[in-house]
């Protein structure tokens, strides 16, 4: 298996900051990542697959980038409706494996 | 639009068996691959299995041997029969489209499975 690791597991930020976590997978996944945004009691959500393509009606505030092993998730001007727990997954090889989660909190 | 509804699941005693539903409208359950998804109170995401009727299964090494996966074209709705459960199958059991090589993006609400 894959094994996907996030960083960090929690933040707290304000409305309005720059937020930015980080995945890092243990081989070589290309651009097979896809990340996800969980509140609480819901199903998650994908918001970017293939590391930076945004899923059809995600605003724009969030983006990712990257390759290979190493992958960024940035939301810009972060909004009351962001703070939740985001995943990273990677869909290179089966199992589907997902980062550990990094929960965004308000400062 | 995509609807995913799944159904079936409850309290059950170890060792005992359940079968979820997943019910779809929009994609067909047969064109597509599909995975069950689970997460463990407070815990993380697992892919416990992925179908496609074209050829291919997974089944996550937690659950090989006790899970197993169908669909029911008449229908257009997956299950999942799960037997020899634990305590450690305690999860919600989300029915999402994609896996193997596509990202999961449609989710169903999630049906909470306690054994117990």
């Amino acid at each position: 298996d894959i094994q996907m690791t996030q960083s960090p597991s929690s933040l707290s930020a304000s409305i309005g900051d720059r937020v930015t976590i980080t995945c890092r997978a243990r081989l070589s996944i290309a651009s097979s990542l896809n990340w996800y945004q969980q509140t609480l009691g819901k199903a998650p959500k994908l918001l970017i697959y293939a590391a930076s393509t945004l899923q059809s009606g995600v605003p724009s505030r969030f983006s990712g980038s990257g390759s290979g092993t190493d992958f960024n998730f940035t939301i810009d001007s972060l909004q009351r409706e962001d703070f939740a727990t985001y995943y990273c997954q990677q869909s290179y090889s089966s199992p589907n494996t997902f980062g550990q989660g990094t929960r965004v909190e308000i400062k | 639009d995509v609807q995913l509804v799944e159904s079936g699941g409850g309290l059950v005693q170890p060792g005992g068996s359940l079968r979820l539903s997943c019910a779809a409208s929009g994609i067909s359950v047969g064109d597509n691959y599909m995975s069950w998804v689970r997460q463990a109170p407070g815990e993380g995401l697992e892919t416990v299995s992925i179908f496609y009727s074209g050829g291919y299964e997974f089944f996550a090494d937690s659950v090989k041997g006790r899970f197993t996966m169908s669909r029911d074209e008449s229908t257009n709705t997956l299950y999942l029969q799960m037997n020899s459960l634990r305590a450690a199958d305690t999860a919600v059991y989300y029915c999402a489209r994609g896996g193997r090589e596509e990202p999961f993006d449609y989710w169903g609400q999630g049906t909470q499975v306690v054994v117990s």
